[in-house]
C-alpha cells in the first residue's frame, strides 16, 4: 500500500525557512515523480513543485520560484521541500503526492495527509 | 503559464442528478487533464487522467470528456458521498495548474 508521510510543518517568523519531508513506502520511489502541493486554510489546491524521478526535471510555480528547492533521495525514499524567505501567505497545507508516472508533469495520484505551515511573527 | 477556469464554482443538486462540471484551459493541451475529488479534511483524490481515463477503484458514475481547451466532469447519478469539492489540473506542461474548485451541494 502507497504511504506518505510528511512531516516539518510548524510555526515559523516571516523570513524564515522551514525544511518538510515525505517519507514514502509501498512503491518502487525511484520509478515514480512526486509533487507538492499546498492548500491555504479555506483556499483551493495550488501546485507547489515537482520532481521527476531522477532530478533531471524540475518545475516551480512563479511564486515560488527562486525561494523553495525540491529534492530527493532516492536511496531514502524520501522527498524534501526546502522553503525560504517564508510569508504569511505560504501558510497552508503542504501535501506531498506521488506522479502516476516518472515524468515531472505526471498527475498527482496518491496523497499524504499533509503537514501544516503557518507563518506568523 | 497555463490559466485553468473552472465553472461553476458551486452547483446545488440532488441524490439521483447529473451533474457536469467544466473546466478551460487558456491555451491547448490536448487531453493533458486531470480531475481530483476533495472531501473536507482528507486529501484529494484522483478521478481522472488524461481526460477520459477512469482511475482505478473509481465508480463508473464519474467520466470525464474533451480535449484541447475544454473539458468536463460527468457525474451520472449523484450520490451521497459524492458532495464534495472537485478541482481539474492541466499536465501538459510545468508549472501545473489547478482550476479554482466547484463545490457540489446538497439541494
Amino acid at each position: 500500500e502507497v504511504q506518505l508521510v510528511e512531516s516539518g510543518g510548524g510555526l515559523v517568523q516571516p523570513g524564515r525557512s522551514l525544511r518538510l519531508s515525505c517519507a514514502a513506502s509501498g512503491f518502487t520511489f525511484d520509478d515514480y515523480a512526486m509533487h507538492w502541493v499546498r492548500q491555504a486554510p479555506g483556499k483551493g489546491l495550488e501546485w507547489v513543485s515537482s520532481i521527476s524521478w531522477n532530478s533531471v526535471n524540475i518545475g516551480y510555480a512563479d511564486s515560488m520560484k527562486g525561494r523553495f528547492t525540491i529534492s530527493r533521495d532516492n536511496a531514502k525514499n524520501s522527498l524534501y521541500l526546502q522553503m525560504n524567505s517564508l510569508r504569511a501567505e505560504d501558510t497552508a497545507l503542504y501535501y506531498c503526492a506521488k506522479g502516476r508516472g516518472s515524468s515531472a508533469s505526471s498527475s498527482p495520484e496518491r496523497w499524504g495527509q499533509g503537514t501544516l505551515v503557518t507563518v506568523s511573527s | 503559464d497555463i490559466q485553468m477556469t473552472q465553472s461553476p464554482s458551486c452547483v446545488s443538486a440532488s441524490v439521483g442528478d447529473r451533474v457536469t462540471i467544466t473546466c478551460r484551459a487558456s491555451q491547448g493541451i490536448s487531453s493533458w487533464l486531470a480531475w481530483y475529488q476533495q472531501k473536507p479534511g482528507r486529501a484529494p483524490k484522483l478521478l481522472i487522467y488524461t481526460a477520459s481515463s477512469l482511475q482505478s477503484g473509481v465508480p463508473s458514475r464519474f467520466s470525464g470528456s474533451g480535449s484541447g481547451t475544454d473539458f468536463t466532469l460527468t457525474i451520472s447519478s449523484l450520490q451521497p458521498e459524492d458532495f464534495a469539492t472537485y478541482y481539474c489540473l492541466q499536465t501538459n506542461s510545468l508549472p501545473l495548474t489547478f482550476g479554482g474548485g466547484t463545490k457540489v451541494e446538497i439541494k
